[in-house]
């Protein structure tokens, strides 16, 4: 049972290379968020969807897209990097229930990116 | 806005010795309360939960009770373990914000032999 699966789990970057963050979920969660922490700060939401073929913005969206092309899988996008983007990445599942969402989160365990 | 506040760290403790990291919120509505646990190099595990006042949630031996008059959920452990050393995240879900989580700062926990 894998659960929440994230590729890479590290990456070094250069400032200005772009690459894509891949979040595979095989729960059939509705829901699917990224998340970055940064020391001191916790979890902040960069975006989300709420099921295939829709995303929103979280509370630090800047610099990021992502996309949610099908149910299983959610795609976050560096198009160019930046050294303020050296974070750890988290992808996180959800789902819902009888059409509530269930208020408990699935993470992966996190990628490590590093933006020179 | 919603928002969690919790303890700052790191803390160190020494085996078998009482545990407590302090959290409150602010929400607009009535939130649902977590902790979760990471350990080193690993994701979030959600660890426990209480969805209204008064509840208590507890697992492993680690406790926190839903406290609506003073904006609260605590974290206890009578007895803590060196295997209980990890990174510790108070969160919240508000159904007034589309159950969108918001996590507090996190607190590092290192227990000692």
């Amino acid at each position: 049972n894998a659960g929440v699966t994230q590729t890479p789990k590290f990456r070094v970057l250069k400032t200005g290379q772009s690459m894509t963050l891949l979040c595979a979920q095989d729960m059939n969660h509705e829901y699917m968020y990224w998340y970055r922490q940064d020391p001191g700060m916790g979890l902040r939401l960069i975006h989300y969807s709420v099921g295939e073929g829709t995303t929103a913005k979280g509370e630090v969206p800047d610099g990021y897209n992502v996309s949610r092309l099908k149910k299983q899988n959610f795609l976050l996008g560096l198009e160019s990097a930046a050294p303020s983007q050296t974070s750890v990445y988290f992808c996180a599942s959800s789902y819902s229930l009888q059409g509530m969402v269930m208020n408990i989160q699935y993470f992966g365990a996190g990628t490590r990116l590093s933006v020179l | 806005g919603d928002s969690v506040t919790q303890m700052e760290g790191p803390v160190t403790l020494s085996e078998e010795a009482f545990l407590t990291i302090n959290c409150t919120y602010t929400a607009t509505g009535y939130p649902s309360l977590f902790w979760y646990v990471q350990y080193p190099g690993e994701g979030l595990q959600l660890l426990l939960k209480a969805t209204k006042a008064d509840d208590k949630g507890s697992n492993k031996g680690f406790e926190a009770t839903y406290r609506k008059e003073t904006t609260s959920f605590h974290l206890e452990k009578g007895s803590v373990q060196v295997s209980d050393s990890a990174v510790y995240f108070c969160a919240l879900s508000d159904p007034h914000t589309g159950n969108q989580f918001y996590f507090g700062t996190g607190t590092s926990l290192t227990v000692i032999p």
